[in-house]
């Protein structure tokens, strides 16, 4: 299957700073990236689109101010926690979708990063 | 209303023998895929196996099948001869075709776990 890189794959960060993660699709170019949040034992919670040239889409109740994502090129999208306190204390997770987004399309998912805040 | 339903938090299962996770779905799209999904305690997402909502057989992967009941809104997921490196918690996903904007719903998820 395809390759998606994530990077870091952990941080720690003091509480007021601000902390990018990255996320390039390694073997195929990818319009359209996806970034999830993940508390343990549960689902994945999607966070926002991330479309290639354009403002990325947010689900419902994030905060695109807070959760700042950059889509520069068919390979790389960027999710910067702007002033990350505790509670933004997750695993983030980034797919690109193989794909235009047909039905059949899948989506590959980076190796996530654990994002720690003191 | 749940769009993706898994049953099972989780699940044991005899190293060696077949296991099956329950995945039922709700759309009205008649154009939609099935996805499923496995993450390791390491957390990195592996696709597993997908299934159209236009394919008359069963996808089927080395190990994995999947048991699609169209008329029933299931998309199972069997594991044959299970090993101790499938201990991990599985999703079901489904994407609808029609307006879509590629993005997956994914159920609750189904630990997994194989004893030897």
């Amino acid at each position: 299957g395809a390759v998606v890189s994530q990077h870091p794959s952990w941080v720690i960060c003091k509480s007021g700073t601000s902390v990018k993660i990255e996320c390039r699709s390694l073997d195929f170019q990818a319009t359209t990236m996806f970034w999830y949040r993940q508390f343990p034992k549960q689902s994945l919670m999607l966070m926002a689109t991330s479309n290639e040239g354009s403002k990325a889409t947010y689900e419902q109740g994030v905060e695109k101010d807070k959760f700042l994502i950059n889509h520069a090129s068919l390979t790389l999208s960027t999710l910067t926690v702007t002033s990350a306190h505790p509670e933004d204390s997750s695993f983030y997770i980034c797919s690109a979708l193989q794909g235009a987004g047909g039905a059949a399309d899948t989506q590959y998912f980076g190796p996530g990063t654990r994002l720690t805040v003191l | 209303a749940q769009k993706i339903t898994q049953t099972q938090p989780g699940m044991f299962v005899q190293e060696k023998e077949a296991v099956t996770l329950d995945c039922t779905y709700d759309t009205s799209d008649p154009s939609y895929g099935l996805f499923w999904y496995k993450q390791p305690s390491s957390g990195e997402m592996i696709f597993l196996i997908y299934q159209g909502s236009y394919d008359q057989q069963n996808a089927t992967e080395g190990r994995y099948s999947l048991n699609f009941q169209k008329a029933r809104k299931s998309a199972n997921l069997v594991i044959s001869a299970s090993q101790l490196g499938d201990s991990a918690m599985y999703f079901c996903a489904m994407r609808e075709g029609l307006g879509n904007t590629g993005k997956l719903i994914f159920g609750q998820g189904t630990t997994l776990q194989v004893k030897p």
